[in-house]
Parts: C-alpha cells; sequence; structure tokens
C-alpha cells in the first residue's frame, strides 16, 4: 500500500527558501512520478511540478519554474521540493502526490504546512 | 493558460442529487479525477479515470465523461458529502496538471 509521508511543519522568514521532504513507501519508488502541490488558507489546489523519480527529470508549473526545485533520493525513497525567495504569498499547505505504475489512482501525502511571517 | 471550470457552489438537500461539472478543453484527451476534501484535511480521490470508483467509496459516487464536460454525481446525498470538491486533469499533451477553482457542496 502506498505511504506518503511529509516533513513537519516550518515556519520562514519573507526571503528565504523552504524545503519540503515526502517519503515514499509500499511500493516502487523509481517507477512513478512525484508531484507537488499547494493550497493557500480558504484557497484551491495548484499544481507547482513533478520529477520522474527514476531519471531525475522535471516539469514545472509556469507560476513556479523561477523559484522552484524538485530532486529525489532514490537510497531513501525520498522527494524534495525546494522554494525560494518566499512571500507571505507562499504561506500554505504543500502536498506530494503519487501513482505507481499499474495504480489507477494518486495518494496524496498528510501534507506540510509553511508559514511565512516575519 | 489551460483552465477547468467548475461552479463555485452546489447545494442540495439531503437524498437529493447533486450533480458537479467540470469543463475543458482537453477532456476528450485526458482523463479526470474528482477529489473530496474537508476542512483541515488531505484531499482524498472519489473518482478516477472519469468513471472509476475507488474501494471504500459508496457507491453513491459516481462519474461521467460527455464532451468537454464531466460530472460527479453523488446519488442520495448524505450530511457528511459536505465538502469541498475539485476535478483534475492535464493538457493535451499530459504535461501540466490542472485544477478546477473547486465546488463547495452545501448539504441542506
Amino acid at each position: 500500500q502506498v505511504h506518503l509521508v511529509q516533513s513537519a511543519a516550518e515556519v520562514k522568514n519573507p526571503g528565504a527558501s523552504v524545503k519540503v521532504a515526502c517519503k515514499a513507501s509500499g511500493y516502487t519508488f523509481t517507477a512513478s512520478h512525484m508531484h507537488w502541490i499547494r493550497q493557500a488558507p480558504g484557497q484551491g489546489l495548484e499544481w507547482m511540478g513533478w520529477i520522474n523519480s527514476e531519471s531525475g527529470g522535471t516539469t514545472y508549473a509556469h507560476n513556479f519554474q523561477a523559484r522552484v526545485t524538485m530532486t529525489r533520493d532514490t537510497c531513501s525513497s525520498t522527494a524534495h521540493m525546494e522554494l525560494r525567495g518566499l512571500t507571505s504569498d507562499d504561506t500554505a499547505t504543500y502536498y506530494c502526490a503519487t501513482k505507481p505504475a499499474g495504480e489507477g489512482y494518486f495518494d496524496w501525502g498528510q501534507g506540510t504546512l509553511v508559514t511565512v511571517s516575519s | 493558460s489551460y483552465e477547468l471550470t467548475q461552479p463555485p457552489s452546489v447545494s442540495v438537500s439531503p437524498g437529493q442529487t447533486a450533480s458537479i461539472t467540470c469543463s475543458g478543453d482537453a477532456l476528450p484527451k485526458q482523463y479526470v479525477y474528482w477529489y473530496q476534501q474537508k476542512p483541515g484535511q488531505a484531499p482524498v480521490v472519489m473518482i478516477y479515470k472519469d468513471t472509476e470508483r475507488p474501494s471504500g467509496i459508496p457507491e453513491r459516487f459516481s462519474g461521467s465523461s460527455s464532451g468537454t464536460t464531466v460530472t460527479l454525481t453523488i446519488s442520495g446525498v448524505q450530511a457528511e458529502d459536505e465538502a469541498d470538491y475539485y476535478c483534475q486533469s492535464a493538457d493535451s499533451r499530459g504535461s501540466y496538471w490542472v485544477f478546477g477553482g473547486g465546488t463547495k457542496l452545501t448539504v441542506l
């Protein structure tokens, strides 16, 4: 059974960077892509991009292309999302999600709340 | 940029049928996934690949597709179904995900 466990909540100052981790288990990590999605308080879901867990290739949403880097560590089956130049608009819950090969739908992590405040 | 359009809100009485639509130009080419989200919780998939229902999801939830519009139908709505519902799909090449704006289902 797919299980995605994300890192703990973070509080960051404006201008700082944040790196969120997503540790996967229950499937072959390199057999799927990992997507990242965020949700600001009271707002809808916003897709940020994905990483090919096997090759490390990435596709980023246009809104985040200049500020985001997605990486993965195949040894620990962990994906990371780093967002730079944080502003208060980046205060949100960040989710990872994946659909292993042969599965029908995406499983999501529990979410990581990132608060940007001075 | 590509967008999916959902109604902001839908209201129904218990036991009635709720229909939530999602429209987008690429929907004939790309599958749609429907998520239910309750306050403080992560989204949960209710329908995948337009019409499939994961195990454990009540049979009252169903999905259908017609051209550029897909529909999530909840038959015999219950109070516990009150939540936000999001559709999710991809652009015509399958490179980028996109979410609808979300529909708040209110059970009167």
